[in-house]
């Protein structure tokens, strides 16, 4: 149980593009998800921290008109990555829990380059 | 806010001998301590947690203390396997700030056969 599913797991785009990634709780209601940011050798980033039907909050230093959080159901969670430039280059992940007094769950990842 | 720092960054062992882990936290309102193992290009996943009224935790060959006093906590890892080899992160979470979870900067483990 406690299956999350992250798509795309790949993305190579032009510099300007937006993209838009997927965070989905499978077997469980995620009441909330987190945006993680991993660059190569370093450690999870927390980005920001969604909850369904409300506005995302954003850690100090994170762009949130840049980095677009949308949690609209209890089973899904977006991340849209605006205007990508090559320095937001990186591994973002999600991860959800469906009660706070549990362990988070993540999923597989999507690596993100910008050409 | 928290903040958790994790030594060393990198160990080295023999198949067969024991690695500790090591992580510190600042925040005393965090409760919930879980231990993470990442291998390369892949999502990081839960090998054990322990909660702030618990100072031991024992799963098979792998073991976490927490000292509360002191702000501390560690991973054990007994009789270590070459599959053992991944990058490990000690995390801390509290009960305010949107119970969110920080990471410690990681350790990478390399388990010489």
């Amino acid at each position: 149980g406690a299956v999350v599913s992250q798509h795309p797991s790949w993305v190579i785009c032009k510099s300007g593009t937006s993209v838009k990634i997927e965070c989905r709780s499978l077997d469980f209601q995620a009441t909330t998800m987190f945006w993680y940011r991993q660059f190569p050798k370093q450690s999870l980033m927390l980005m920001a921290t969604s909850n369904e039907g409300s506005k995302a909050t954003y850690e100090q230093g994170v762009e949130k008109d840049k980095f677009l959080i949308n949690h609209a159901s209890l089973t899904l969670s977006t991340l849209t990555v605006t205007s990508a430039h090559p320095e937001d280059s990186s591994f973002y992940i999600c991860s959800a829990t469906g009660t706070l007094d549990q362990p988070q769950h993540f999923g597989d990842g999507t690596r993100l380059s910008i050409l | 806010g928290e903040n958790v720092e994790q030594h060393p960054s990198t160990l080295s062992v023999q198949e067969g001998d024991s690695a500790v882990i090591k992580c510190t936290y600042s925040d005393s309102a965090s409760n919930y301590f879980p231990w993470y193992k990442q291998e390369l290009g892949k999502r990081p996943q839960l090998i054990i947690d322990i909660r702030s009224n618990v100072g031991e935790k024992k799963d098979q060959r792998i073991a976490v203390t927490l000292n509360k006093t002191a702000k501390h906590f560690s991973l054990h890892i007994t009789e270590t396997q070459p599959e053992d080899s991944a990058v490990y992160f000690c995390a801390a979470r509290g009960n305010t700030g949107g119970f969110k979870t920080i990471f410690g900067a990681g350790t990478r483990l390399f388990v010489k056969a």
